[in-house]
């Protein structure tokens, strides 16, 4: 089956660095995919749509200059919080599309835990 | 926008088929159901879909009412594994920003 992966599963960084989450499309091309962030105890929030090639379109409320998003190839997207801050410690998860079924069923990576201390 | 309604949690004995419902009394026409589970500390897994259907695969059944505006899901023999957050959501089949509400808790006991 499709298989979509993140890297790294778990991060620890100071307040105030960068950090770099991957989403990888294993055996799959995907034009588009998706971020995701989830704090303890809630539902997942679509934070932005990566689009190979083209800037990413960010929902209402996300900074664009805090998560920056490339999605520089057809089988990799990154994301990367700046600057980060403890209030950033979430856990952030991609997905992406597959076209060979009806319904283009949507598959998601196993998450990426950033911790800010 | 909540588009479904599921119940908050639900108990369900191993071994036993756990039977999830949804309400989408919305839902339009080009709309599909999707459900997807969360283990804890993962990420959303995909179990099934359908459109008016009712469709089979080897995790689950999805059962659609006639007039498209309930589901059910049917785990045909739950095992501890199978503890998780699950999410029911309609989308249309190019619309790829899935909105996921509280979903249901469900609690696999031995």
């Amino acid at each position: 089956g499709a298989v979509v992966s993140q890297h790294p599963s778990r991060v620890i960084c100071k307040s105030g660095t960068s950090v770099k989450i991957e989403c990888r499309s294993l055996d799959f091309q995907a034009t588009t995919m998706f971020w995701y962030r989830q704090f303890p105890k809630q539902s997942l929030m679509l934070m932005a749509t990566s689009n190979e090639g083209s800037k990413a379109t960010y929902e209402q409320g996300v900074e664009k200059d805090k998560f920056l998003i490339n999605h520089a190839s057809l089988t990799l997207s990154t994301l990367t919080v700046t600057s980060a801050h403890p209030e950033d410690s979430s856990f952030y998860i991609c997905s992406a599309r597959v076209h060979r079924d009806f319904g283009n069923t949507i598959y998601f990576g196993e998450g990426s835990w950033l911790t800010v201390v | 926008d909540a588009k479904t309604t599921q119940p908050p949690s639900m108990d369900c004995a191993e071994g036993r088929a756990a039977n999830l419902p949804c309400n989408h009394s919305t839902i339009s026409g080009n709309e599909y159901v999707y459900w997807y589970r969360q283990i804890h500390s993962q990420g959303p897994q995909y179990i099934i879909h359908g459109l008016k259907n009712n469709e089979t695969n080897e995790m689950a059944s999805l059962i659609i009412t006639e007039d498209r505006k309930s589901s059910t899901l049917i785990l045909p023999h739950a095992t501890l594994r199978d503890t998780a957050v699950y999410y029911c959501i309609v989308r249309v089949a190019n619309d790829y920003k899935l909105s996921f509400g509280a979903g249901t808790t469900v609690t696999v006991r031995a």
